[in-house]
C-alpha cells in the first residue's frame, strides 16, 4: 500500500496570506489527523477528521481549519498567516484510533 | 490533559553501544507509539505498544501500563540510528489526538 502523501512539501508565504495543505491517507484509512511541529512547542495536535466529520480539535485559533472529502483526502487551511505559523505540518492516517501513520510533512515558512 | 515525559533529552553513544530510552505518562492510555524522526522530518513508526513487549530486529519496546511508562531499547547502535525518538500517547477517546513527549535526541558516533 502507498503511504500517506502530503503536498506541497515546501511552501513560502508572506504574513496575511492564506495557505491550503493537502493530505492523502493510506487506502482504507478513514481517520486523518493534523499536527504542527515547531522548535518551541514541539508536536501539537490540530484536529482529526473521520468520515468527513471533524471528530476532535486541538487548542488552536479559528484561523486553522480543515475538511475531509468523501475519498478520505483531507485539507487544512490557515488564514491570515502569522510569522509564528512557520512550522512543519504533519498529517497522519489511521483506521480508527489505532496506529497512526505519518506523511512526510509540509514545511511552511511565513515571511 | 495527559503529560508525557521522555528521558534522557540527549544521548551520545559510540557505534555498537546499547541504549534505553524512557517515556513516562501521567494517565492511562489506550494507544502508545514510538517514532523515529528522520532528518527530513518524517515520523517513522517503530512500535504500536499500549502494553506488553515487542521486538523488531535490533529494536525492542516494553510498556508497563499499570506503572505508566514505556521503554525503547536499541542494541548494537549504528550511525543510521541517529535522530530524534518520540513517544506519543492517546488517552481517553482521543479528544486531544496523540500527545507527544519532547523527544530524545540520539547521536551515534562512528
Amino acid at each position: 500500500k502507498a503511504g500517506v502523501t502530503q503536498t506541497p512539501r515546501y511552501l513560502i508565504k508572506t504574513r496575511g496570506q492564506q495557505v491550503t495543505l493537502s493530505c492523502s491517507p493510506i487506502s482504507g484509512h478513514r481517520s486523518v489527523s493534523w499536527y504542527q511541529q515547531t522548535p518551541g512547542q514541539g508536536l501539537q495536535f490540530l484536529f482529526e477528521y473521520f468520515s468527513e466529520t471533524q471528530r476532535n480539535k486541538g487548542n488552536f485559533p479559528g484561523r486553522f481549519s480543515g475538511r475531509q472529502f468523501s475519498n478520505s483526502r483531507s485539507e487544512m487551511n490557515v488564514s491570515t498567516l502569522e510569522l509564528g505559523d512557520s512550522a512543519l505540518y504533519l498529517c497522519a492516517s489511521s483506521q480508527y484510533t489505532d496506529t497512526q501513520y505519518f506523511g512526510p510533512g509540509t514545511r511552511l515558512t511565513v515571511l | 490533559g495527559i503529560q508525557v515525559e521522555q528521558s534522557p533529552p540527549d544521548l551520545i553513544l559510540q557505534e555498537g553501544a546499547n541504549s534505553t530510552l524512557r517515556c513516562n505518562f501521567s494517565d492511562s492510555v489506550n494507544n502508545l507509539q514510538w517514532f523515529h524522526q528522520n532528518p527530513w522530518g518524517q515520523l517513522i513508526n517503530l512500535f504500536y505498544i499500549p502494553s506488553g513487549t515487542k521486538q523488531n530486529g535490533r529494536l525492542s519496546a516494553t510498556t508497563v501500563a499499570t506503572e505508566r511508562y514505556s521503554l525503547l531499547y536499541i542494541s548494537s547502535s549504528q550511525t543510521t540510528d541517529s535522530g530524534v525518538y518520540f513517544c506519543a500517547v492517546l488517552s481517553g477517546g482521543g479528544a486531544d489526538g496523540l500527545t507527544f513527549g519532547k523527544g530524545t535526541h540520539l547521536i551515534i558516533q562512528p
